[in-house]
């Protein structure tokens, strides 16, 4: 199993510029999330989903959209892109369990995005 | 203000040695607390996850404890190698129905020959 695949790994963006952050996992998960990480603080919740078709804001949406069409892939969207936008950004994913949330969430490698 | 707080910032340790890494938070309602460790350029990786009743979990050299009365946890790394460089964080989830995680800033753990 790959896991959590997230591209690119990389991006420099102008501001104003929009773009994509693809991630996909292979383990069948039903719940997905993006996170992204700044100097010094912990992660923060951007977006998430439970399932195909079904998406909820975090604690830090503004900025960004996501879509979930398949069980597989959770893109996001950044649309005008600015600098406070500069963050490594994760996705993860995690089995949905017997219990209520005691499953470990799978992170990717992350995407590094700096706005210019 | 932060819900968990994690000290210290940064460490370094002589191979070999043993640390402990400290998490306090105030998280409510508690769920659980996780540890997750963190490479350079990686994303985090689970090392415990530890439920209200469970006051001890341990994973190979990493011993994690809670302590859900006083709302802090430890993690311990026993006998220290230079591939336990990395950032250790302290997560906690809360009862709600998706299981939302508030992430510590993390401990910068730096292992030297």
């Amino acid at each position: 199993n790959a896991g959590v695949t997230q591209t690119p790994k990389f991006r420099i963006l102008k501001i104003g510029q929009s773009m994509t952050l693809q991630c996909t996992q292979d383990m069948n998960h039903n719940y997905m999330y993006w996170y992204r990480q700044d100097p010094g603080m912990g992660l923060k919740l951007i977006y998430y989903s439970v399932g195909a078709g079904i998406t909820d804001k975090g604690e830090v949406p503004n900025g960004y959209n996501v879509s979930r069409s398949t069980t597989e892939d959770f893109p996001l969207r950044l649309e005008l892109a600015a600098p406070s936008q500069t963050s490594v950004y994760f996705c993860a994913s995690r089995d949905r369990g017997a219990g209520l949330s005691n499953q470990p969430q799978h992170f990717g490698d992350g995407t590094r995005l700096s706005i210019l | 203000k932060n819900q968990v707080e994690q000290s210290p910032q940064s460490l370094i340790i002589l191979e070999g040695k043993n640390c402990t890494l400290q998490c306090n938070y105030t998280v409510s309602p508690f769920s659980n607390l996780r540890w997750y460790k963190q490479d350079t350029g990686r994303g985090p990786v689970s090392l415990t996850i530890m439920t209200f009743s469970e006051n001890t979990k341990s994973n190979g050299r990493y011993t994690a404890t809670l302590d859900a009365d006083t709302k802090q946890s430890s993690l311990h790394i026993t006998a220290s190698q230079l591939s336990d460089s990395a950032s250790y964080i302290c997560v906690v989830g809360s009862t709600d129905s998706w299981g939302k995680l508030q992430f510590g800033a993390g401990t910068q753990v730096v292992v030297t020959p």
